[in-house]
């Protein structure tokens, strides 16, 4: 069975501009969770959707975006981007009952200069 | 609200010795709890979870842990230390109900001397 996917792997952007980053949940999960990991912040939730509805946001500004798409795969949207948006941006999926975990994927680095 | 507290951030034992990572929680309702382990560049696996069922949990690669509702702790051992085992690790902390984010802790660093 294959795990989550995300792409790409890295991506390098300048400051102002706007990164988009993918994900593919594991087969037959239906919730994506967005995460992001800055150096010295931590693991910080970003996003949860779940059959196709944003259903919770941690406490990031609006240019942070998503959306999922009826295959459940996950888009997330960083708009005018800044420096401190660096960070290795992990995404998670869950099936939609019986299972609490969440199953992580490899990350996106992204870095803004 | 739930939080994590994983004191220290960096813990070095001997290959072979006993690896205690130490995980407290707090939650106004049991929660479902969580360790994962990151390797370099790499995502999260998880180890193993803890979700009201047994309270001594058994993981992948020979950890396990033991939920004290007590103690508010959810504390990761594993008798023998392998080089293999250097990596950071976090625990997480997820409500029940209908919000699904998980919380997590700072992470730990384990190193491995040989």
């Amino acid at each position: 069975e294959a795990g989550v996917t995300q792409s790409p792997t890295h991506l390098i952007k300048t400051r102002g501009q706007q990164a988009t980053l993918r994900c593919s949940p594991i087969s037959g999960h239906t919730s994506v969770y967005w995460y992001q990991q800055a150096l010295g912040l931590g693991l910080q939730f970003l996003l949860w959707y779940d059959e196709g509805e944003e259903r919770n946001r941690g406490n990031f500004p609006p240019r942070f975006s998503g959306r999922q798409f009826p295959n459940y795969s996950s888009e997330l949207n960083v708009n005018a981007l800044e420096l401190e948006d660096s960070a290795l941006y992990l995404c998670a999926s869950s099936p939609p009952v019986g299972v609490y975990e969440q199953y992580f994927g490899p990350g996106t680095r992204l870095t803004v200069t | 609200a739930q939080s994590v507290t994983q004191l220290g951030s960096h813990v070095s034992v001997s290959e072979g010795a006993l690896v205690l990572l130490r995980c407290n929680y707090s939650s106004s309702v049991p929660p479902y709890l969580f360790w994962y382990v990151q390797y370099p560049n790499q995502g999260l696996q998880l180890l193993l979870k803890y979700t009201s069922a047994a309270t001594l949990v058994k993981g992948i690669n020979g950890f396990e842990a033991e939920f004290k509702k007590s103690e508010t702790s959810f504390h990761l051992t594993k008798p023998s230390a392998h080089m293999s085992d250097a990596a950071e690790y976090f625990c997480a902390v997820r409500a029940t109900g209908a919000n699904s984010k998980l919380t997590f802790g700072k992470g730990i660093t384990l190193s491995v001397r040989p």
